[in-house]
């Protein structure tokens, strides 16, 4: 089955600031790979997903980039805000095999003043 | 957008009491719905796949007969907590997807057991 790892496990950046985080998945045949953003106590919330057939995808601030050949994906935050500040979980998905996701086990940033 | 109902959002019960939870998918018709468990801090543990009209589908290690999955139409699905007790304490989340849609999350429902 298909195995999500992600890192950091915390992440702390300043008002302004990027924040990177990073995925790798173990299955070749995953094709779909969402991010998430769960503020405590609430819903995880899809913020920005991305299909493998597609190198990178940018939604104002939000960027997702997959390299299919290394297996790996990013989520890139820019100009980051302290409504930034939440959990963030990568998954990974073979749409065409598989009925669940397979998430990493989530990024705490920490956006400060 | 994609909306998916939870209830209730909070439940403290005694210990030994069944408590039930709802996923509703509001606006679409939902192929199959998920069960996850999530504790403190933690990533969130699938439970359970459930498509509408079959039997789940459970994950290693989750007791079926503990965790009653019931999805009787496209836009509901109930979970059943059955004899619960303090260890199933815990946050537990709904999501639902149309197929090659994105899954769409419940609120969630804060489980407390005394």
């Amino acid at each position: 089955g298909e195995n999500v790892e992600q890192h950091p496990s915390t992440l702390s950046v300043q008002e302004g600031d990027s924040a990177v985080i990073k995925c790798t998945y173990s299955d070749s045949a995953s094709n779909y790979f969402p991010w998430y953003k769960q503020e405590l106590g609430k819903r995880p919330q899809l913020i920005i997903d991305i299909r493998s057939n597609v190198g990178e995808k940018k939604d104002q601030r939000i960027a997702v980039t997959l390299n299919k050949t290394a297996k790996h994906f990013s989520l890139h935050i820019t100009e980051t805000q302290p409504e930034d500040s939440a959990v963030y979980f990568c998954a990974a998905i073979d749409t065409g095999t598989a009925s669940k996701l397979t998430f990493g086990t989530g990024t705490r940033l920490q956006v400060t003043l | 957008g994609a909306v998916v109902s939870q209830h209730p959002s909070w439940v403290i019960c005694k210990s030994g009491t069944s408590v039930k939870i709802e996923c509703r998918s509001l606006d679409f018709q939902a192929t199959t719905m998920f069960w996850y468990r999530q504790f403190p801090k933690q990533s969130l543990m699938l439970m359970a796949t459930s498509n509408e009209g079959s039997k789940a589908t459970y994950e290693q290690g989750v007791e079926k007969d503990k965790f009653l999955i019931n999805h009787a139409s496209l836009t509901l699905s109930t979970l059943t907590v059955t004899s619960a007790h303090p260890e199933d304490s815990s946050f537990y989340i709904c999501s639902a997807r149309r197929r090659e849609q994105p899954q769409h999350f419940g609120d969630g429902t804060r489980l407390s057991i005394l």
